[in-house]
């Protein structure tokens, strides 16, 4: 079984510019999460898809970023325009189920590592 | 709010020493906690969690809520035990998690 899997593996952009990170998620799961880690800082959540619906994007740092997950499939990260200050790792990852004490293991991809010069 | 601490940022130990990993919490409610390891090379992985009370790998982590900790144990290191790890908590509704800043684990022949 495939895991998660996200594009690209590394990126570098100019300030200013846009970049799209995408996600794949393992195949009928039906949670998608979106985690970053900046540098010297710790992974942090950044919003929850249960199918299409956004169900927490509490971690959204502000409104240059954008996630979307239509058809409840694979999902989209956007940077526009990308700040000096959003390079680091981001992370995805999936679940079959969600909620506390479910017994359910998320999975993570490897990461998009993303640099903004 | 729900804060983790993994005071220690790296941590050398030589095979077959006894390692302890340390993990503090804060959170009102009734926590979830997990463990995360990450492997050189390699994707973030659930190494165990606390309501499964099993031991992967020869680790174990012991919930404990008087003291908000915990801690990832093992009795002897092995040499592949090498990589970064997270501990993590689960508040809320959903599967958030929140993570602590990670402690590297180098374990010397």
């Amino acid at each position: 079984e495939a895991g998660v899997t996200q594009f690209p593996s590394h990126s570098v952009i100019e300030k200013g510019q846009t970049v799209t990170l995408r996600c794949d998620p393992i195949s009928g799961h039906d949670n998608l999460y979106w985690y970053r880690r900046v540098m010297g800082k710790e992974i942090k959540f950044l919003l929850h898809f249960v199918k299409e619906s956004k169900q927490d994007e509490s971690g959204m740092p502000n409104n240059r970023f954008l996630a979307e997950r239509t058809g409840g499939t694979y999902s989209t990260l956007k940077v526009q325009p990308a700040e000096l200050e959003d390079s680091g790792v981001y992370f995805c990852a999936s679940s079959q189920r969600s909620g506390r004490f479910s017994g359910n293991t998320i999975y993570f991809g490897e990461g998009s590592w993303l640099t903004v010069v | 709010a729900q804060r983790v601490t993994q005071p220690e940022k790296l941590l050398s130990v030589f095979k077959g020493a006894p390692v302890e990993l340390k993990c503090n919490y804060s959170y009102s409610g009734s926590p979830e906690l997990f463990w995360y390891v990450q492997y050189s090379r390699q994707r973030l992985q659930l190494l165990l969690r606390h309501i499964s009370r099993e031991s992967i790998k020869g680790f174990t982590a012991d919930l404990n809520k008087g003291e908000t900790s915990f801690h990832l144990k093992k009795p002897f290191a092995q040499e592949e035990d090498s990589a970064m790890y997270y501990c993590a908590l689960s508040g809320g509704a959903g599967n958030m998690l929140t993570f602590g800043g990670g402690t590297r684990l180098m374990v010397k022949p």
